[in-house]
């Protein structure tokens, strides 16, 4: 079983929909970050997050650390959300090596 | 700032040749990452290096090496490359611990 499992792994969904992709994961963490990856490959950093909630314009992420479950949510989806959403953790220590679940992909018609 | 850049975008290699793949980050990191992604896969971390001069192996090291020899550059190098090895490779840079990584925008080799 993988350290990170993410739900689903693929999501299609019509532009305007409100969309939660979810990340459980069953080791002890001192952060969780969400990625976005698009078409092409360029990976970029959405949110990182210890606790609680945190927004950045359509992007809301949440995470509790008692379940062990942290989950995105899109509002308002539109095609350019389309991309591959990836969940990581990071355990403890100086490196802050981070383990990555598999990646959500997302789909989002007009 | 250019962020973390990665050379060549795309490489084709024969069975047995070997390459280096070229990491650069003009933001003061110490922390950087090398990291593969295989189709279905969770990124996997190869090498990692928290500062000049030191460097760790990951998850996935057989078959690579790295140096660090200044703080901008994180050189990944395969020798004898196998088609095990085909994957897209991605750097990234940390500026400290309990920060974000930031990634470059990654090379696709493909060992034929």
């Amino acid at each position: 079983k993988n350290e990170v499992e993410q739900s689903p792994q693929n999501l299609t969904a019509q532009e305007g929909e409100f969309i939660t992709i979810n990340c459980s994961y069953s080791v002890g963490i001192s952060a969780l970050h969400w990625l976005q990856q698009h078409p092409g490959g360029g990976i970029v950093s959405l949110f990182m997050l210890s606790s609680g909630k945190k927004k950045h314009g359509r992007l809301i992420a949440t995470i509790n650390i008692q379940e062990k479950h942290s989950s995105l949510h899109i509002t308002a989806s539109h095609p350019r959300d389309s991309a591959v959403y990836i969940c990581a953790v990071r355990g403890g220590g100086a490196t802050n090596k981070l383990i990555f679940g598999t990646g959500t992909l997302l789909a989002v018609q007009p | 700032n250019a962020g973390v850049t990665q050379t060549p975008k795309f490489r084709i290699l024969k069975i047995g040749q070997s390459m280096t793949l070229q990491c650069t980050q003009d933001m003061n990191h110490n922390y950087m990452y090398w990291y593969r992604q295989d189709p279905g896969m969770g990124l996997k971390l190869i090498y990692y290096s928290v500062g000049a001069g030191i460097t760790d192996k990951g998850e996935v090291p057989n078959g690579y090496n790295v140096s660090r020899s200044t703080t901008e550059d994180f050189p990944l190098r395969l020798e004898l490359a196998a088609p095990s090895q085909t994957s897209v490779y991605f750097c990234a840079s940390r500026p400290r611990a309990g920060r974000e990584q930031y990634f470059g925008p990654g090379t696709r080799l493909t060992v034929t």
